[in-house]
């Protein structure tokens, strides 16, 4: 069964960091581009960051920018997100998602299949 | 980085037909996916590329794409379709984009 399967989040104060992983299982992890995808509560979706399946290139939110690193372990299966300078509005369910591309006629198009349950991160004092 | 622009909220009778839609620049060169979200529930793929189903989405889910607006259909609304819907693509940047999410009602 292709699945993702974070870990990591929990309550972290203001200006603190905390590691996301996800656990990647039932696909060739090495072969995919992989996402990370939060949630503030009660927010609609907010793409986080991008890492190519080599990890040669990346993308983040302008929002992260500086403060967020995404990286991956192709050996290991996993995908991590390292948070540092946490702030409030960094509070969400963070999702990892697998990203697939695609083309048809004239246009390209990309989609997330597959996505994990997600995380919680809790930033206050 | 360019914006998708969803409606709010939609509603639909039980069994009538409502789309949903998603307008921004990047869908003049992309093709949208759909995702929904049920409330504690991870999102689900439901629509991507030109109008194509993940396995195990009904077929009365459908998209479609004209100009800078993609669609999606939902043909014979059921009550599980209620929830929280998605539109997706990427910029010319290679960022990642979403709309800002239509709440679908059942009615």
């Amino acid at each position: 069964e292709v699945q993702l399967v974070e870990s990591g989040g929990g309550l972290v104060q203001p200006g603190g960091s905390l590691r996301l992983s996800c656990a990647a299982s039932g696909f060739t992890f090495s072969s995919y581009e992989m996402n990370w995808v939060r949630q503030a509560p009660g927010k609609g979706l907010e793409w986080v960051s991008y890492i190519s399946s080599s990890g040669s290139t990346i993308y983040y939110a302008d929002s992260v920018k500086g403060r967020f690193t995404i990286s991956r372990d192709n050996a290991k299966n996993s995908l991590y997100l390292q948070m540092n300078s946490l702030r409030a509005e960094d509070t969400a369910v963070y999702y990892c998602a697998r990203d697939r591309l695609g083309v048809a006629d004239r246009y390209y198009y990309y989609y997330m299949d597959v996505w994990g349950k997600g995380t919680t991160v809790t930033v206050s004092s | 980085s360019s914006e998708l622009t969803q409606d709010p909220a939609v509603s639909v009778a039980l069994g009538q037909t409502v789309r949903i839609t998603c307008q921004g620049d990047s869908l003049r060169s992309y093709y949208a996916s759909w995702y929904q979200q049920k409330p504690g529930q991870a999102p689900v793929l439901v629509i991507y590329g030109k109008n194509n189903r993940p396995s195990g989405i009904p077929d009365r889910f459908s998209g479609s794409s004209s100009g800078n607006t993609a669609s999606l259909t939902i043909t014979g609304a059921q009550a599980e379709d209620e929830a929280d819907y998605y539109c997706n693509s990427r910029d010319s940047s290679g960022s990642v984009v979403f709309g800002g999410g239509t709440k679908l009602t059942v009615l």
